[in-house]
């Protein structure tokens, strides 16, 4: 089992529209969980992080964890088509120093 | 301005000829990562440094390596050994490995393609 696996998608929406995107991860250890925003033939930057449980919010953006189902979520309202890109969700463990990726999800937001 | 830079952007090899890839960092970040990216696979970890003189195989190691001999410089050296080069090849650093909150920072990544 991957340490944490993503829908690869491709997913695609209307303008205006709530988009979900979900990961599942297999390590209890105590870590971040993060979401990378890709776009095409970029390297990643960093969206947003979140500790070990609970929910961030920034602006339009919202990361979520549930521990007991060990479920990665990032919520975008209001999508933009400058929201398509592919979003990848990430587990950090800082003993080891190690950021591990789930495969990503190409999103398209269609004007 | 600081940053990661990644050279050369584009790259093709022959089959059997080994390739060395740069990563150069100006942000006093410790640690240094290597990730290599195929479509359908998000990235997947080849190496890793929290401090000088000092890497760590990751998930997919086999067939690459690497030398850290200064702070700023985390080379790659894709070999002939590698049996499916072809990717892209991504580089990021983060202030302090085993402190951090994982906000790692990304060069523009090089593609390399063996013919």
């Amino acid at each position: 089992q991957k340490e944490v696996e993503q829908d690869p998608g491709p997913l695609s929406v209307p303008e205006g529209a709530i988009v979900s995107l979900n990961c599942t991860y297999s390590n209890s250890a105590f870590q971040y969980f993060m979401w990378y925003r890709q776009y095409s033939r970029k390297g990643p930057e960093l969206l947003m992080y979140t500790y070990s449980s609970g929910n961030k919010e920034d602006g339009r953006f919202t990361a979520q964890v549930d521990k007991s189902s060990k479920y990665i979520s990032l919520f975008i309202r209001d999508s933009q088509p400058s929201d398509s890109a592919t979003y990848l969700c990430a587990r950090w463990t800082s003993n080891t120093g190690k950021l591990i990726f789930g495969q990503g999800t190409t999103l398209q937001v269609k004007p | 301005d600081g940053g990661i830079t990644q050279s050369p952007k584009y790259l093709f090899r022959k089959e059997g000829q080994n390739v060395t890839l740069s990563c150069e960092q100006n942000l006093n970040h410790d640690a240094m990562y290597w990730y290599r990216q195929d479509p359908g696979q998000g990235l997947r970890l080849i190496y890793y440094s929290q401090i000088v003189n000092d890497f760590q195989k990751g998930d997919i190691a086999e067939g690459y390596s690497v030398s850290r001999e200064k702070k700023e410089s985390f080379p790659l050296t894709v070999t002939s050994a590698q049996k499916n080069p072809t990717a892209f090849y991504l580089c990021a650093s983060t202030r302090g490995g085993g402190t951090g909150t994982g906000e790692l920072f990304f060069g523009e990544g090089s593609r390399l393609t063996v013919l």
